[in-house]
């Protein structure tokens, strides 16, 4: 069983449309992570949300934590074809110091 | 600066070899976790080391696998008498020790296939 389940699992959308991705879970995390991979190569960090109800923004890209800490959100805005990948949610326990558990990801398609 | 590093990128290992993973933290990280990747699933964690210690090997096979980080040199994991339900991805991470080890940087990947 998942943790973290992620949906949708796959995405297929047209330059310029705006996109959400949600992690959910029924655990309470210390923190959560966003990261993007491309085939062939490892998971690139893209944010960390610690905080219940933070928002945090990277250029085209909303990140929400829940207040309950239990799931998160990433919301692209104007999607290019450069998004194209696959979008992991992980997070963390705290009890668990160094392990973190990681939803099966977003396979997200950007088609000019 | 460099990223983390691991080496090989592609591993061929015919049933019942020993396989020989290695991975360099980033610069000044000196924690390291080992992850695997199976086709269709998502990562799961194998294992978290500092220098000259295991941390947590929870996630870890108890038989044919096991992992270091030497004082000098990379971290390896190891696997021996290899079946063809090893064949995946496997990545290493590392943090460095000044901040919480959930912000973690991964490598490229060694993608171990088994014949």
């Amino acid at each position: 069983t998942q943790l973290l389940e992620q949906s949708p699992q796959f995405l297929s959308i047209q330059e310029g449309e705006n996109l959400t991705v949600y992690c959910n879970s029924s655990s309470v995390f210390s923190s959560l992570q966003w990261y993007r991979q491309e085939p062939g190569e490892g998971p690139v960090l893209l944010v960390t949300v610690v905080t219940g109800g933070e928002v945090k923004k990277l250029k085209r890209l909303t990140f929400q934590f829940g207040d309950a800490r239990k799931d998160s959100s990433l919301h692209i805005t104007a999607a290019q074809p450069g998004d194209t990948g696959l979008y992991l949610c992980a997070g963390d326990r705290g009890s668990t110091l160094g392990r973190l558990y990681f939803g099966r990801g977003t396979q997200l398609t950007v088609w000019p | 600066n460099a990223g983390v590093m691991q080496n090989p990128r592609h591993l061929v290992r015919r049933r019942g070899q020993e396989a020989r993973l290695r991975c360099s933290p980033m610069k000044g990280h000196s924690h390291v976790y080992w992850y695997r990747q199976l086709p269709e699933e998502g990562l799961k964690f194998m294992v978290y080391l500092q220098k000259e210690n295991i941390i947590d090997e929870s996630g870890m096979p108890k038989e044919r696998f096991s992992a270091e980080f030497p004082k000098e040199g990379p971290s390896i994991l190891r696997i021996q008498q290899v079946v063809r339900g090893d064949s995946a991805a496997y990545f290493c991470a590392s943090s460095p020790p000044s901040v919480p080890s959930y912000e973690q940087y991964f490598g490229p990947g060694t993608r171990l296939t088994v014949t």
